[in-house]
């Protein structure tokens, strides 16, 4: 099966831009992780949706973090405007139920 | 939340040696996973473990649920095994399907 496609592989922004990363989840599971996960971190969640809800957002920043799942497949997170501190690699993840866990690639965007 | 910690933060191998990772939580879980961080940043699910022992090939895990720590064994280890390996919980309830990732062990095996 075709795994979570994520792009870009890379960005470099300046601080106050804005910036979109895209994600296509493995067909067929109905939910969908952004994870982030700075240098020398373990990923941390950022926005969790089933199909096309939102399941937890504790912990997006949503002064400058949007994130969508259009008719419950792919996913768009944006970041406007851009800190250097949001300088990390953003993690898409989709599972089928609890167990099935499968990670994109990743973005790695750095902010300078 | 509930807490992972994870040691060695650090360990280097040479090649043929074996190892033992640990990670600690701090809550009962319903969901236990290892993954292995290769150098391109690729997480890779190595294990799905939230109680019991499971192996494949020259890697397996125990987790102990009721004392509340998993361990990974590396067997004959390879340069290819270095990397990140991270263990993630999800404890129930309310955080639905989130995984709450430790800090990670970086293992480096020499030729």
């Amino acid at each position: 099966e075709a795994g979570v496609a994520q792009s870009p592989r890379y960005k470099i922004i300046e601080k106050r831009q804005s910036v979109a990363f895209w994600c296509n989840p493995i067909s067929g599971h109905a939910t969908l992780y952004w994870y982030q996960q700075i240098l020398g971190q373990g990923p941390k969640l950022l926005i969790q949706f089933q199909n096309n809800g939102v399941v937890d957002d504790s912990q997006l920043p949503k002064d400058r973090f949007s994130a969508e799942r259009l008719k419950g497949v792919d996913s768009t997170l944006k970041i406007q405007p851009a800190k250097l501190e949001d300088s990390a690699v953003y993690l898409c993840a989709s599972s089928l139920n609890v167990v099935g866990y499968t990670f994109g690639s990743g973005t790695r965007l750095t902010v300078v | 939340g509930i807490q992972v910690e994870q040691s060695p933060p650090d360990l280097i191998l040479q090649e043929g040696a074996n190892s033992t990772l640990r990670c600690n939580f701090s809550d009962s879980v319903n969901n236990l996973q290892w993954f292995h961080q290769n150098p391109w940043g690729q997480l890779i699910n190595l294990f799905y473990i939230p109680s019991g022992t499971k192996q494949n090939g020259r890697l397996s895990a125990t987790t102990v649920a009721t004392e509340r720590y998993s361990l990974l064994y590396i067997s004959s280890s390879q340069t290819t095994d270095s990397g990140v390996y991270f263990c993630a919980v999800n404890a129930g309830g309310t955080s639905y399907g989130k995984l709450t990732f430790g800090q990670g062990t970086i293992l480096t095996v020499h030729p």
